[in-house]
């Protein structure tokens, strides 16, 4: 299987400042019909996931234009470019590339 | 908008079985595939099945194969997963989602937990 490694585990930020999360698989997620099948999803307290990024870099509807992702082949980042209050819980990462498909352990973003 | 509501969770011995349902509404149910997911306390998520449109296509991930069956009833809007012989490192959050059908997923129900302890 797919290894996705998440860095850092834990992010304590400040509001208002930027904030990264790294996400690391063990193998090319670049798959056969040339996307690559990255996504990013965030889960706030008390909350189910919620998709923030797929295919690496797009946006889903209704996602603060501060969420932007990033990467190629094996190596991907999460930026969000001023954090706001609303953004703390854990974000995942998911390939879809390969099957089984595999998420991130999770990092979580909490004030610092 | 699109609602995915679990149920079915519990309490329950180990090697008992279980069956966990999903209804969907606000969208054509039988045109996703449709998946379970299930967050692990101190593990993490882990995408457990798909099942396709039509109920023909069945991905399971290995270490679940044989001891739980995906299943859909698109007359229903329903979703289903059949656990046997359930351990206690199967106690998890299970949550139905919708697939998109282009590798990865874009709606969540909220979840029910099943625990697993004698």
């Amino acid at each position: 299987d797919v290894v996705m490694t998440q860095s850092p585990l834990s992010l304590p930020v400040t509001l208002g400042q930027p904030a990264s999360i790294s996400c690391r698989s063990s193998q090319s997620l670049v798959y056969s019909d040339g996307n690559t099948y990255l996504n990013w999803f965030q889960q706030r307290p008390g909350q189910s996931p919620r998709r923030l990024i797929y295919e690496v870099s797009n946006r889903d509807p209704g996602v603060p234009d501060r969420f932007s992702g990033s990467g190629s082949g094996a190596d991907f980042t999460l930026k969000i470019s001023r954090v706001e209050a609303e953004d703390l819980g854990i974000y995942y990462c998911l390939q879809g590339s390969h099957w089984p498909y595999t998420f991130g352990q999770g990092t979580k973003l909490e004030m610092k | 908008d699109v609602q995915l509501v679990e149920s079915g969770g519990g309490l329950v011995q180990p090697g008992v079985s279980l069956r966990l349902s999903c209804g969907a509404s606000g969208f054509t149910f039988s045109n996703y595939y449709m998946t379970w997911v299930r967050h692990i306390p101190g593990k993490g998520l882990e995408w457990v099945a798909n099942i396709g449109p039509d109920g023909s296509e069945k991905y399971y991930v290995e270490s679940l194969k044989g001891r739980f069956t995906i299943s859909r009833d698109n007359a229903k809007n329903s979703l289903y997963l059949q656990m046997r012989s359930l351990r206690a490192e199967d106690t998890a959050i299970y949550y139905c989602a919708r697939d998109t059908g282009r590798r990865t997923i874009d709606h969540w129900g909220q979840g029910t937990l099943v625990t697993v302890s004698s």
